[in-house]
């Protein structure tokens, strides 16, 4: 089944650690976002992507880093971790042909000590 | 770049009663208004979506209609039931060549409907 995969689902790290979270997806998609959310809260993007080797910073500041080399996969990392980034972390995205309903995965809850 | 407000912040409605949100944008340009239900902990979820060559849309006790002289759009709720309890959040953007691109979001209306 076309779905959107996000791994972990949770993490608990120490401040300074370098982490990566994976989002992949089947939907066949070209276009990939990565939104911040704290539970019930304000959906803020913070990187997307509108095809391989396509990267852009979305409204929210963010000291992470996201790569497009594959049209699956759009991974976020945080070269250093800090108790700030303790959020939910959500993948999304939208087709380029038909109905173009943003989809989103199911999350990585983040949480730095 | 494009504004969406949302309004209520939070509504508390009786189970039967109904529920309106309300939202404004600021381009003109946009032209593709969806509405996404997250239920706590769970990922949001597309419940409706409204286009600008239409006014209103009905999907059940879901509707949504849309004033874009007035730049404004809302969600309205009918019979409501306690799993329609969630946050709800609407969206704009800018449709072009058949794809969307980048959704602009307003920030979310907790909805609690009391037994």
């Amino acid at each position: 089944e076309a779905d959107i995969y996000q791994t972990p689902r949770y993490l608990v790290i120490g401040t300074g650690k370098k982490i990566t979270l994976e989002c992949s997806q089947t939907m066949g998609h070209d276009k990939m976002y990565w939104y911040q959310q704290d539970p019930g809260m304000e959906l803020h993007l913070i990187h997307y992507s509108y095809g391989v080797n396509s990267t852009e910073k979305g409204d929210l500041s963010s000291e992470s880093t996201v790569s497009r080399i594959r049209t699956e996969h759009f991974p976020l990392t945080l070269e250093s971790a800090r108790p700030s980034h303790t959020s939910q972390y959500l993948c999304a995205t939208i087709g380029t042909f038909g109905y173009n309903e943003q989809f989103f995965g199911p999350g990585t809850r983040l949480t730095v000590l | 770049g494009e504004n969406v407000e949302q309004h209520p912040s939070t509504l508390s409605v009786q189970e039967g009663d109904s529920a309106v949100i309300k939202c404004t944008y600021s381009d003109s340009a946009s032209n593709y208004f969806p509405w996404y239900k997250q239920e706590l902990g769970k990922r949001p979820q597309l419940i409706i979506d409204i286009r600008s060559n239409v006014g209103e849309k009905k999907d059940q006790r879901i509707a949504v209609t849309l004033n874009k002289t007035a730049k404004h759009f809302s969600l309205h709720i009918t019979e409501t039931q306690p799993e329609d309890s969630a946050v709800y959040f609407c969206a704009a953007s800018i449709s072009s060549g058949g794809s969307n691109y980048k959704l602009t979001f307003g920030k979310g209306t907790l909805l609690t409907v009391n037994p």
